[in-house]
């Protein structure tokens, strides 16, 4: 058990519609990062946040966004979806030492 | 960034030594390897670091080149638990999330 923790495990909805993945993380972490990985495919750094501000930006779509809440937990929003936004979702969080703790993700089908 | 090179897949079997080797011929002087693992349905899980001496924990070891432009995992008794995909990745010494996952090695353990 990494300690992050991701809900829901499964998300099926349709095109055009929106969603909102959330993560817990470890108890002490003030980071937690979001990444995409498709159908057999490496995983795709999305976004990072600590403390509650943004910090880095990678591939997310102006379709998606994220923030970080003042008890640290991270909600990332998915709308007008896509069938090409089917994917598992992860987010991570680390503390010092630049280890990446995941959660178990959520998997998100689009229809 | 610079960007690691690994096989896409390795067979061993159960209870012998495994090698996973990965190349970062453009790795910079403060880049650390990072090695992560990725079980089916699973999040990726922290394996093991190092910046150029080589390293072991209770997870496997890592042998660092003298040029540090490749490096090697090492799981001393592979066991059937082990089948994973394993990413090696670059973690500049200021960050997290410039992380480039590539596609990894996807071990296969037979009995």
């Amino acid at each position: 058990d990494s300690g992050v923790t991701q809900t829901p495990k499964h998300l099926i909805t349709a095109t055009g519609q929106r969603v909102t993945l959330r993560c817990s993380p470890r108890s002490g972490d003030l980071s937690v990062y979001w990444y995409q990985q498709s159908l057999d495919q490496g995983l795709q750094f999305l976004i990072h946040y600590y403390n509650g501000e943004e910090r880095a930006k990678g591939n997310i779509l102006e379709r998606f966004s994220a923030q970080q809440f003042p008890d640290l937990h991270s909600e990332l929003n998915l709308s007008s979806l896509e069938l090409g936004d089917s994917a598992l979702y992860f987010c991570a969080s680390s503390g010092s030492g630049g280890k990446l703790f995941f959660g178990s993700g959520t998997q998100l089908s689009v229809l | 960034d610079a960007k690691t090179t690994q096989p896409n897949s390795m067979e061993s079997n159960e209870e012998e030594p495994v090698h996973l080797p990965c190349n970062h011929s453009t790795i910079s002087g403060t880049d650390y390897i990072h090695w992560y693992r990725q079980l089916p349905s699973q999040g990726p899980e922290y394996v093991i670091h190092g910046l150029t001496s080589n390293v072991n924990n209770r997870m496997a070891s890592l042998a660092i080149a003298e040029d540090r432009k490749s490096s090697t995992l090492i799981l001393h008794r592979a066991t059937l638990r082990d089948a994973a995909v394993y990413y090696c990745i670059l973690r500049p010494m200021d960050s997290n999330y410039q992380l480039i996952w590539g596609a990894g090695t996807k071990l296969i353990i037979k009995p």
